[in-house]
């Protein structure tokens, strides 16, 4: 079992509606939790990470986590065109030590 | 302006050839790092240094080698090189202020390295 797992995608979503991204993780131990934001050919950025149970919202994205189930999700509201990219989602067990998933590839069609 | 820099951005050599890549960064932070990606996308942790102390070694072959002369620089020789090692190599670094989730990664542009 992989340490992080995403689905890859892609995931197509039409301009103004929802995206849901999700992301589930085999360590119990894991305590922190981010989601990067990967352009193409471009490095990844820090959208939000969250280390408490429950929602983290931040503009127009809201991180979820629940670690009794292990899985960390993350909520794109009014989806536009300049958010297709590839959603990485990355675990801390603490330290510095960032384990990503493989990345969900999301498309946001006009 | 560039927070984390990386040189050279393109590296398109033969196999068995022996390279460096550096990177570079003007943020002050105290933690560096070496990421592979893959050709599906998958990004993996090479190496950690802070304050010049190598903290993360992950299971990389002995051919690739780090190098940190100062806090701001962290360099990755690779000899020998294998067609496996194409991939994107990204520069990264954070300071960690000792908080859960607080010490947010900044990445370097990369360098697609082609072993022909």
């Amino acid at each position: 079992q992989k340490e992080v797992e995403q689905n890859s995608g892609p995931l197509s979503v039409p301009e103004g509606a929802i995206a849901s991204l999700n992301c589930t993780y085999s360590d119990r131990g894991s305590q922190s939790f981010f989601w990067y934001r990967q352009y193409s050919g471009k490095s990844p950025e820090l959208i939000m990470f969250i280390y408490s149970n429950g929602d983290k919202e931040d503009g127009r994205f809201t991180a979820q986590l629940n670690k009794a189930s292990q899985y960390v999700s993350l909520l794109i509201r009014d989806s536009q065109p300049s958010d297709s990219a590839t959603y990485l989602c990355a675990l801390t067990g603490g330290g510095n030590k960032l384990t990503f998933g493989t990345g969900t590839q999301l498309k946001v069609e006009l | 302006d560039t927070a984390v820099s990386q040189t050279p951005k393109y590296l398109v050599t033969q196999m068995g050839n022996d390279k460096s890549i550096k990177c570079e960064q003007n943020l002050g932070h105290d933690t560096m790092y070496w990421y592979k990606q893959d050709s599906k996308k998958f990004l993996k942790i090479m190496f950690s240094y802070n304050n010049k102390e190598l903290i993360i070694n992950e299971t990389v072959p002995n051919r690739f080698s780090p190098k940190s002369p100062d806090k701001a620089h962290l360099n990755l020789h690779i000899n020998s090189l294998e067609l496996g090692d194409s991939a994107v190599y990204f520069c990264a670094s954070s300071q960690d202020r000792g908080l859960a989730g607080d010490n947010e990664q900044f990445f370097g542009p990369g360098t697609r390295l082609t072993v022909l």
